[in-house]
């Protein structure tokens, strides 16, 4: 049985750091693409990462852009996703995703989420 | 960046009744997938590659579209088919989601 279990989540001032992780079972973490979406308190869903399965290659929208890096590893079955210069728009829910293939993108597994609030 | 805008952002069905959500994309993609999430719940792939059911998933529902235009029928409502449902495009990037479609039961 596939499983993602985030954590790391919580209260963070604005401008501070936040580091979550994900830790993957069920499956050989090593050859799929991960990513992690988030979702705003009663709003709709947001891409905000994605990695591929070496960790060579990280795609970020510009919302997060050199704020936020991805990353893996491979050997601990293990995702992440720093955060730096954390700004109130980024309080949300933030789920760890497996991507179902990497030529059509879509999310076929996903964590329970971990919740993040920027606030002072 | 492509933009996937969902109607209706609200409807009510009753039991047995057919329900029908779209979604169209600012310009052609090439599959468009839809997710479910029941309340306080994580998201579920639901259709992937616009029409192909995700594991588990009730034969009442079908996916179909092409272009910019794509739909998520429900041939027979039921009580456990209330949930939000999410279009999302993967054939460019960034990878977007529409806004959602909330389905309530009557």
């Amino acid at each position: 049985e596939v499983q993602l279990v985030e954590s790391g989540g919580g209260l963070v001032q604005p401008g501070r750091s936040l580091k979550l992780s994900c830790a993957a079972s069920g499956f050989t973490f090593s050859n799929y693409y991960m990513a992690w979406v988030r979702q705003a308190p009663k709003k709709g869903l947001e891409w905000v990462a994605t990695i591929s399965t070496s960790g060579s290659r990280t795609y970020y929208p510009d919302s997060v852009k050199g704020r936020f890096t991805i990353s893996r590893d491979n050997a601990k079955s293990s995702l992440y996703l720093q955060m730096n210069s954390l700004k109130s728009e980024d309080t949300a829910t933030y789920y760890c995703a497996r991507h179902g293939t990497t030529v059509v993108h879509y999310f076929d597994y996903w964590g329970q989420g971990v919740m993040v609030t920027v606030s002072s | 960046e492509i933009v996937l805008t969902q109607s209706p952002t609200t409807m009510a069905a009753s039991p047995g009744e057919k329900v029908t959500l779209t979604c169209r994309a600012s310009s052609s993609v090439s599959y468009m997938h839809w997710y479910q999430q029941r309340s306080g719940t994580s998201p579920k792939l639901w259709i992937y590659e616009t029409s192909k059911l995700a594991s588990g998933v009730p034969n009442r529902f079908s996916g179909s579209g092409s272009g910019t235009s794509y739909s998520l029928t429900i041939n027979s409502m039921e009580t456990e088919d209330a949930a939000t449902y999410y279009c999302q495009q993967g054939s460019s990037y960034p990878p977007t989601f529409g806004s959602g479609t909330k389905l309530e039961i009557k």
